[in-house]
């Protein structure tokens, strides 16, 4: 079992939906969350981070720790075509190591 | 004025070659980092340095090798390269090494091993 998962998708929604994206992790030791995003053929960059459990949002974003179930998440309002890429979802840990799930690609239609 | 730079951006050559790739950061963070991000976009850390002493060393064959000459550089040499080896390669760099130091990630390197 890897220590997080995602569903590699493609989740495709149209524009203007609400994009809700999930992981699983199974490390509890380490309580700090990311989302990345990385376009086609580019490296990866921060969306958002967030620790232990709650909410946390970022204009059209909103990122949720669930860490009874181990469960993370990431809302997207309003989704745009500009939004469709991969979707990252990391756990960080010792010494700044970031374990990443597979990424899901989302894909917004006009 | 690029933050993580990574040289080359291609790269194609032949099973058993040794080839490097280079990596530079003018962001003046202590840390960097190799990933490795496989064709199914899995992004697995292979190696993290702290100014210049390495810090993390996962699971990697020793054909790998970082070498990091100065805090805003960090290179991968590969020897003897494998099929498996193709792959895009990413450097990052951040702050330091605390849990919540943002990582900056380079525009990577794919390489392709035939």
């Amino acid at each position: 079992q890897k220590e997080v998962e995602q569903d590699p998708g493609p989740l495709s929604v149209p524009e203007g939906a609400i994009v809700s994206l999930n992981c699983t992790y199974s490390n509890s030791a380490f309580q700090y969350f990311m989302w990345y995003r990385q376009y086609s053929r580019k490296g990866p960059e921060l969306l958002m981070y967030t620790y232990s459990s709650g909410n946390k949002e970022d204009g059209r974003f909103t990122a949720q720790v669930d860490k009874s179930s181990k469960y993370i998440s990431l809302f997207i309002r309003d989704s745009q075509p500009s939004d469709s890429a991969t979707y990252l979802c990391a756990q960080g840990a010792a010494g700044n190591k970031l374990t990443f799930g597979g990424g899901t690609r989302v894909l917004v239609k006009p | 004025d690029t933050a993580v730079s990574q040289t080359p951006k291609y790269l194609v050559t032949q099973m058993g070659n040794d080839k490097s790739i280079k990596c530079e950061q003018n962001l003046g963070h202590d840390t960097m980092y190799w990933y490795k991000q496989d064709s199914k976009k899995f992004l697995k850390i292979m190696f993290s340095y702290n100014n210049k002493e390495l810090i993390i060393n996962e699971t990697v064959p020793n054909r790998f090798s970082p070498k990091s000459p100065d805090k805003a550089h960090l290179n991968l040499h590969i020897n003897s390269l494998e099929l498996g080896d193709s792959a895009v390669y990413f450097c990052a760099s951040s702050p330091g090494t605390s849990g919540t130091d943002t990582q900056y990630f380079g525009p990577g390197t794919r390489l392709t091993v035939l």
